[in-house]
């Protein structure tokens, strides 16, 4: 079975520039999350949706930052503009909700790394 | 208020030792989920384990084992014969209803072992 699909893997651009990074969830899981690590904050939840309604987004940094998730298989994270302390590596996971409504595991992509100049 | 605390930052041990990993977590809830992850420097997040809250029971799988102790809040790992390739970043998470599915992570323990 597919794991979680992320892309690009990497991804270089300038200062300004818009970026998008692309998630694919495992078929059939309910809720898709994104992530930011840094060495200096470590891993960090910035939004997550449920059945593809984002339920919360408080940890999306500022208005640049902007996510969807327009089917239950498609996830797109945008950051517009970029600035150089956006590096990190993204990650995007999915799980589903275990038989006693409680979150099942998170299974993560394999992270874009995301190089702001 | 940090949920789940990684103390150990750093750990290294020489290959063939034993090293266990510390998490030590924080929730009022009574039903919550406890997980462990490796991130190999290859930078995936691979899951390990997942515990529930009213399943005490200690975990054994080939090298790794796990003991979950809701006196003391803690949900530690330990890695038996250490390996170079068990060389990675180990992170805990916790994950409770009141907020809703989402983990708190860990600041992380990176393992370093030594041929």
């Amino acid at each position: 079975d597919a794991g979680v699909i992320q892309s690009p893997r990497h991804e270089v651009t300038e200062m300004g520039q818009e970026v998008t990074l692309r998630c694919k969830p495992i078929s059939g899981h309910d809720y898709l999350f994104w992530y930011r690590q840094t060495m200096m904050r470590g891993l960090e939840l910035l939004i997550y949706f449920n059945n593809n309604v984002p339920i919360d987004d408080s940890g999306m940094p500022e208005d640049r930052f902007s996510a969807k998730m327009p089917n239950a298989s498609f996830s797109t994270l945008k950051i517009q503009p970029s600035e150089p302390r956006d590096s990190a590596v993204y990650f995007c996971a999915s799980s589903l909700v275990g038989a006693d409504g409680y979150t099942d595991t998170q299974y993560f992509g394999p992270g874009t790394r995301l190089t702001v100049l | 208020a940090q949920k789940v605390t990684q103390a150990q930052t750093e750990i290294s041990v020489v290959e063939k030792e034993d090293v266990t990993l510390d998490c030590v977590y924080e929730t009022r809830d009574t039903t919550y989920y406890l997980f462990w992850y490796k991130q190999p420097p290859s930078g995936e997040l691979v899951f390990l384990i997942r515990r529930n809250s009213f399943d005490e029971q200690n975990e054994i799988s080939g090298r790794y084992s796990w003991n979950f102790q809701k006196s003391t809040s803690s949900f530690n790992f330990t890695i038996t014969a250490s390996q170079v390739v068990d060389s990675a970043v180990y992170f805990c998470a916790l994950s409770y209803r009141r907020t809703g599915n989402q983990f708190y992570f860990g600041t992380g323990t990176s393992l370093t072992v030594i041929p």
